[in-house]
């Protein structure tokens, strides 16, 4: 399974982050799955944003589930990221990651991420 | 949610054990079995080291044991290799339903 996160380098403050997850090996409606989004702020650690499961179904991290909405593209085999509103403290690398669906949780593969600058 | 808690640094010599610990709370580590550990070079992914506490991905070398106890994790490394230089994570599944990362800890191989 490989993930492949896409997106724009560049974000205005005030504006939508919007990144997409491409997977291949295997398909995102697959019911083995969830589908997660992590970054990391440059030099800072990690922070778990949501995952999404096949049929739309998602759980947020409390501190940003304001902002934040995750949408699955099973034509496509790719799920998406939406956070709005964005300010430099979202500046951050973006990873695609999945976990298991059942009897566990932890990430198990993760896309190599993707660097989003918020800046004017 | 706050962060887990780990040393900053941790370092050993070749050939040698070192532990990294990870204190959460009850709401987190000390309230399920789903903590996991992450490795972390420099410009790269993470990845996945540990699940559930204690059991280990095919293809991760068995010098790299976790355990637990109350609301404190702990990852060891045996046996240290230049390799192992790196950045760990721990991470716990919380009372929220959601997952909540460590602070992070530089292993250096001297």
């Amino acid at each position: 399974l490989q993930l492949q996160e896409s997106g724009p380098g560049l974000v205005k403050p005030s504006e939508t982050l919007s990144l997409t997850c491409t997977v291949s090996g295997g398909s995102i409606s697959s019911s083995s799955f969830y589908w997660g989004w992590i970054r990391q702020p440059p030099g800072k650690d990690l922070e778990w944003i949501g995952s999404i499961y096949y049929d739309g179904s998602t759980y947020y991290n409390p501190s940003l589930k304001s902002r934040v909405t995750m949408s699955v593209e099973t034509s496509k085999n790719h799920f998406s990221l939406k956070l709005t509103s964005v300010t430099a403290a979202d500046t951050a690398v973006y990873y695609c990651a999945t976990e298991p669906s059942g009897g566990s949780y932890r990430l198990d593969y993760w896309g190599q991420g993707t660097l989003v600058t918020v800046s004017s | 949610q706050s962060a887990l808690t780990q040393p900053a640094s941790v370092s050993g010599s070749p050939g040698q054990s070192i532990t990294i610990s990870c204190t959460g709370t009850s709401s987190d580590v000390g309230g399920y079995n789903y903590v996991s550990w992450y490795q972390q070079h420099p410009g790269k992914a993470p990845k996945l080291m540990i699940y559930d506490v204690s059991n280990r991905p095919s293809g991760v070398s068995n010098r790299f044991s976790g355990s637990k106890s109350g609301n404190t994790a702990s990852l060891t490394i045996s046996g240290l290799q230049a390799e192992d230089e790196a950045d760990y994570y721990c991470s716990s599944y919380t009372s929220s339903s959601s997952y909540v990362f460590g602070t992070g800890t530089k292993v250096t191989v001297l």
